[in-house]
């Protein structure tokens, strides 16, 4: 079916490392993805987006890579802070504005 | 900056009742979604709407669901006979739908417990 699915449900980074956050994604048709923060208690929070004529996009700190022939995103994000902890889904558009998330990857910062 | 706001936090109603869940979205944007997203569970896609219409929707969105747009700002989800299933966070988000970008702004959500 279509979907879009990350690959680990948790990660647990040191403080100023970096991390990597990985989705795979089954619809070739999809032209959008997006990586969205969901801290707990609220709602997801937009963090980079990326169009699939593009293969990487960088903003602060982060830095999303989409590999089209393996259906792969990731997202990458740079010194990793305690603010940083959160639940991380990739989701992909391909009609009419509907997002479809992933599950989530629950990113843990020690200390 | 702007912001979707959502009323209430958290609802909660027994099993049988109808609940309103309240959105105001962005004051220029152009559509309207709605997401659930169960404890644990990723975001599910509810319904998208826009011109005063629903332009798609979910399986999920069944026939007990509906959506009203009653003005110019709120954008509202009806649950008519709420089941114990129907337990969630219910998210709404707009975009204005520039081609540019489809980003879609996320209110905080409401908590809705069906007992």
């Amino acid at each position: 079916g279509e979907s879009v699915g990350l690959h680990l449900p948790t990660l647990s980074v040191q403080e100023g490392d970096n991390s990597i956050i990985n989705c795979a994604y089954s619809n070739s048709a999809s032209d959008y993805f997006i990586w969205y923060k969901q801290e707990s208690g609220k709602g997801p929070q937009f963090i980079i987006d990326i169009r699939s004529n593009m293969d990487k996009r960088q903003g602060q700190r982060v830095t999303v890579l989409l590999n089209k022939t393996v259906k792969h995103l990731s997202l990458q994000i740079a010194a990793t802070q305690p603010g940083d902890s959160a639940v991380y889904f990739c989701a992909e558009n391909y009609n009419d504005y509907k997002l479809s998330f992933g599950a989530g990857t629950t990113v843990t910062v020690r200390a | 900056e702007p912001e979707v706001t959502q009323t209430p936090s958290h609802q909660v109603t027994q099993m049988g009742q109808e609940v309103i869940l309240r959105c105001v979205p962005i004051s220029n944007h152009l559509y309207f979604y709605w997401y659930r997203q169960i404890l644990g569970q990723k975001v599910e896609f509810l319904v998208s709407f826009y011109n005063n219409e629903i332009s798609e929707k979910s399986e999920i969105f069944d026939d007990q669901f509906s959506v009203e747009r009653p003005d110019g700002s709120n954008f509202t989800l009806k649950i008519r006979s709420t089941k114990l299933e129907d337990s969630a966070m219910y998210f709404c988000a707009s975009t204005d739908g520039r081609l540019i970008s489809y980003e879609q702004y996320f209110g905080p959500g409401t908590r809705l417990t069906v007992t």
